[in-house]
């Protein structure tokens, strides 16, 4: 298995600022991902975030909104920039375990945009 | 496009009775399908995969090509089963998709 720490767990954040999530693995991992749970909506990934290459996006999503650093195989951050209340969200990492058939999740950020 | 549709937001259902919790999906090549589970206060987990047809806490998921489902079933409901369950189906390299979810209450 693989146990994720995600700081911070919770925050409240005025409108127009940044907030940069962290996600610290306890083993070596390939890929990262990064997914976010809109109110009353399901999980929608966002990025892929690998070591030593640029981070993925999916469609709807953008670096510069969303930018990922991926410094090394155990940790990454994302960062929700320009904040406006549309993105108060539960934003989770994940990432795959040995078998890379077992996606394991941290226990979120939920972040509340004033 | 890939898709993953449970139609029911809550479910709610006796302890012993049987459950069934819908799952739908959209895909045009194989699927790999999941469940996932989120119990009171922990984090997302993995409840079962179809790939394994295995029983976990009692539930078992088929996949159903001609349906385009996987539906998870337990004969007789404990009370703590009650959590939120999500449908999941990995779109490629365990890129997943994720079902609305399903809250699942069992009434004692």
């Amino acid at each position: 298995s693989a146990v994720i720490s995600q700081k911070p767990s919770r925050d409240i954040c005025q409108r127009g600022t940044s907030l940069t999530i962290q996600c610290q693995v306890d083993s070596q991992v390939t890929m990262m991902f990064w997914y976010r749970q809109q109110p009353g909506q399901s999980l929608t990934l966002i990025a892929t975030a690998n070591q030593g290459s640029e981070a993925t996006y999916e469609s709807g999503f953008v670096i510069d909104k969303f930018p990922i650093s991926r410094p090394n195989l155990t940790f990454s951050t994302l960062t929700v920039s320009n904040m406006s209340p549309e993105d108060s969200s539960i934003y989770l990492c994940s990432v795959l375990g040995p078998t890379n058939t077992e996606a394991f999740f941290g226990q979120g950020t939920r972040l509340t945009v004033v | 496009a890939q898709r993953v549709t449970q139609p029911e937001k809550l479910l709610s259902v006796f302890k012993g009775a049987p459950v069934e919790l819908k799952c739908n999906y959209s895909y045009s090549g194989s699927p790999e399908l999941f469940w996932y589970v989120q119990y009171s206060r922990q984090r997302l987990q993995l409840l079962l995969r179809h790939i394994s047809r295995e029983s976990i806490k009692g539930f078992t998921a088929d996949l159903n090509k001609g349906e385009t489902s996987f539906h998870l079933k337990k004969p007789f409901a404990q009370e703590e089963d009650s959590a939120m369950y999500y449908c999941a189906l990995n779109q490629g390299a365990q890129k997943l998709v994720f079902g609305q979810g399903t809250r699942l209450t069992i009434n004692p």
